[in-house]
């Protein structure tokens, strides 16, 4: 089944660092969502975007919905050993059955 | 906490047997979806249920089939199980009928086929 274009795989940075990732889509998506995936668990839902240009924060993050709608990036700020784990980006059609279509996903590790 | 539960947590069985996978949705919540993820991929999309009916359905064979009970839990059942299905299959509550559509993942029920 079709996946978004996460890359790169792994991201390595320093406790305190910023982090940016972002994820393409050669489809158009009308939501955009990011989740964070720990060992163990489901996926738990980061920031949802509903317009095209839209930021959003929840605490240290950050995420944009792009102008051509087959793009968004996620910005984490001032990284904690916490913020490790996957990270997952999510396009939605707010259609008939709104099922989301997700990328291979980002593991982040936080060097202390 | 979603509010979404899953049972097992853990399962082995061997090729060709049939599993049942099961569902708690979040109260209040009329639509569960069911994704397959494999080790190293994002999750994938199999089908949804909404309202006892089945509403979309992903690129997974018929072997794949799914039931809704009148309270919205939900169950996954697999038929003549393959190696490929070894995965952990995630079920996704929504509260359907409103603009935003959050789905809310319970922790999953990881499958291993032998």
């Amino acid at each position: 089944g079709q996946q978004l274009n996460q890359s790169p795989q792994s991201m390595f940075i320093q406790e305190g660092e910023d982090v940016s990732m972002n994820c393409t889509s050669s489809s158009i998506f009308n939501t955009w969502l990011w989740y964070k995936q720990d060992p163990g668990e489901g996926p738990v839902l980061l920031i949802a975007l509903y317009k095209a240009g839209e930021l959003t924060s929840n605490g240290r993050l950050t995420a944009q919905f792009g102008i051509t709608r087959k793009d968004s990036f996620l910005n984490i700020s001032a990284s904690i050993p916490s913020d490790v784990g996957i990270y997952f980006c999510a396009g939605q059609y707010t259609g008939a059955n709104s099922k989301l279509t997700f990328g291979k996903g980002i593991t982040l590790s936080v060097r202390p | 906490e979603t509010g979404v539960t899953q049972s097992p947590t853990h399962l082995i069985k061997t090729r060709g047997q049939q599993v049942t996978l099961r569902c708690s949705s979040q109260s209040g919540h009329n639509t569960v979806s069911w994704y397959q993820q494999a080790l190293g991929q994002g999750p994938q999309f199999i089908f949804q249920y909404y309202r006892e009916e089945e509403n979309g359905r992903g690129n997974f064979p018929p072997r794949f089939s799914g039931l809704q009970f009148p309270n919205y839990s939900s169950e996954l059942n697999v038929n003549a199980l393959e190696l490929d299905d070894s995965a952990l299959y995630l079920c996704a509550s929504t509260e359907g009928g409103t603009a935003k559509n959050i789905q809310y993942f319970g922790a999953g029920t990881r499958l291993s086929v032998l």
